[in-house]
């Protein structure tokens, strides 16, 4: 595997249900994000890890949950979820952010979330 | 309120002809300038970057242009290709004030380039 990967590509969930999605990156970066794309909307960041560390949560409702175990892994626990959750939830990595920095990032593909 | 407009939804070009994407931006602590380009069902991919302390950056048929006074950047693509054909979202970032992971999104404006 190459990149950023993420999985599932596509997920169908009730409001009810928990699920997670997972993102892998194979460059060797140490900063992981996750955003999210409404239609017609620009991508939103929700949460960035630096070196396994949370430094930035956007206001995001407690019921994205994310954890990041290292710096190559990085999950968005979802549970109750309400239909305008309804988006593409894309993970990206960049190198880590410091006072050279910032860096471009790179993306996985994303994973299709309908909340039904 | 929007800090990095693309106020040009879509664009369509000729083949072999000059592709000009437009975008503005508002907060002037944003130092680092960032071009991606994304086809459906795939995720944005980085295509060129510019600091602010540069007025033009150029990787092949791609060059980016930064006007910090009037707070506007632009891709110029020559010559386009069919297969430069996808949403192109311009982003920027603060390397000081402000958290250095925060890429700021535009909404992208969609290139069409015909044969």
């Amino acid at each position: 595997e190459t990149g950023v990967t993420q999985t599932p590509r596509h997920l169908v969930m009730g409001m009810t249900n928990k699920k997670s999605l997972k993102c892998e990156q194979h460059l060797g970066h140490n900063a992981m994000y996750w955003y999210k794309q409404s239609a017609k909307k620009p991508l939103e960041l929700m949460f960035v890890y630096n070196f396994k560390e949370q430094t930035e949560n956007n206001s995001v409702p407690s019921r994205f949950s994310p954890e990041c175990p290292n710096s190559s892994h990085l999950f968005l626990h979802l549970h109750t979820l309400q239909p305008e959750d309804s988006a593409l939830y894309l993970c990206a990595s960049s190198h880590a952010l410091n006072d050279r920095g910032p860096y471009e990032q790179y993306f996985g593909p994303g994973t299709r979330l309908t909340v039904t | 309120d929007q800090q990095v407009k693309q106020n040009s939804p879509s664009l369509s070009v000729q083949e072999g002809r000059i592709s000009i994407l437009n975008c503005d931006y508002t907060n002037s602590m944003f130092d680092y300038f960032l071009w991606y380009k994304k086809y459906p069902a795939e995720g944005p991919t980085f295509l060129i970057s510019i600091s602010s302390i540069k007025d033009k950056n150029e990787d092949g048929r791609f060059t980016v242009f930064l006007n910090k006074s009037a707070k506007h950047l632009s891709l110029h693509i020559v010559p386009s290709q069919p297969g430069d054909s996808a949403v192109y979202f311009c982003a920027a970032s603060a390397r000081y004030g402000g958290s250095q992971g925060n890429l700021i999104f535009g909404k992208g404006t969609k290139l069409s380039v015909k044969p």
